[in-house]
């Protein structure tokens, strides 16, 4: 079945830097890449999702980019702000039509200090 | 936010008690899903159902029951469970194949 991996598990930056999230998954027929961030005790939200006709998809200051051929996508987060410390979670699909199963990854617990 | 309500948010309970988890979502999707989210670990997929059956089971053991009456309201049944079912359960929705709305999460507890 699927696997998603997910790295790194934490990472720190100042405000106003750029940070980076990497996925790695197994299954070449995946075609859906959300990602969610959770904030603590809060419910996950999608924050930006691609699918796999697209290489890459940009939402302010969120990016995100896949790699079909080594499948891998990546979160692109520029300017952090202290209010982006959460954990963030990319997930993929293999799913059918008829069921929308997500796989996800471990999570990035990301703090931005002020 | 009121798309994906769940009750109760906390639980406490024994190894022996029966309880059941409430998920209802009021916006129109057709298919809805159980997560358990445990500390230092991924959200791990326990059921799937779309359009009211069920069409992914994760190898859950029998002691989660789940039940899906309509494509609003999920259901999750507890029975003898153990200290490491103690978790955050989420529930989500979608329409099929589509972005997954998460509700809030019950906190379980297993003493």
């Amino acid at each position: 079945g699927e696997n998603v991996e997910q790295h790194p598990s934490t990472l720190s930056v100042q405000e106003g830097d750029s940070a980076v999230i990497k996925c790695t998954y197994s299954d070449s027929a995946s075609n859906y890449f959300p990602w969610y961030k959770q904030e603590l005790g809060k419910r996950p939200q999608l924050i930006i999702d691609i699918r796999s006709n697209v290489g890459e998809k940009k939402d302010q200051r969120i990016a995100v980019t896949l790699n079909k051929t080594a499948k891998h996508f990546s979160l692109h987060i520029t300017e952090t702000q202290p209010e982006d410390s959460a954990v963030y979670f990319c997930a993929a699909s293999t799913g059918s039509s008829n069921t929308g199963k997500l796989i996800f990854g471990q999570g990035t617990t990301l703090q931005v200090k002020p | 936010e009121t798309g994906v309500t769940q009750t109760p948010r906390h639980l406490v309970m024994g190894m022996t008690n029966k309880k059941s988890l409430k998920c209802e979502q009021h916006l129109g999707h057709n298919a809805m899903y159980w997560y358990k989210q445990s500390a230092k670990k991924p959200l791990e997929l326990m059921f799937v159902y779309s359009l009211e059956e069920r069409v992914e089971n994760n190898s859950v053991p029998s002691r989660f029951s789940p039940e899906c009456p309509n494509s609003s309201h999920l259901f999750l049944h507890l029975h003898t469970l153990q200290p490491e079912d103690s978790a955050l359960y989420l529930c989500a929705s979608s329409r099929v194949a589509g972005e997954q709305y998460f509700g809030p999460g019950t906190r379980l507890t297993v003493l």
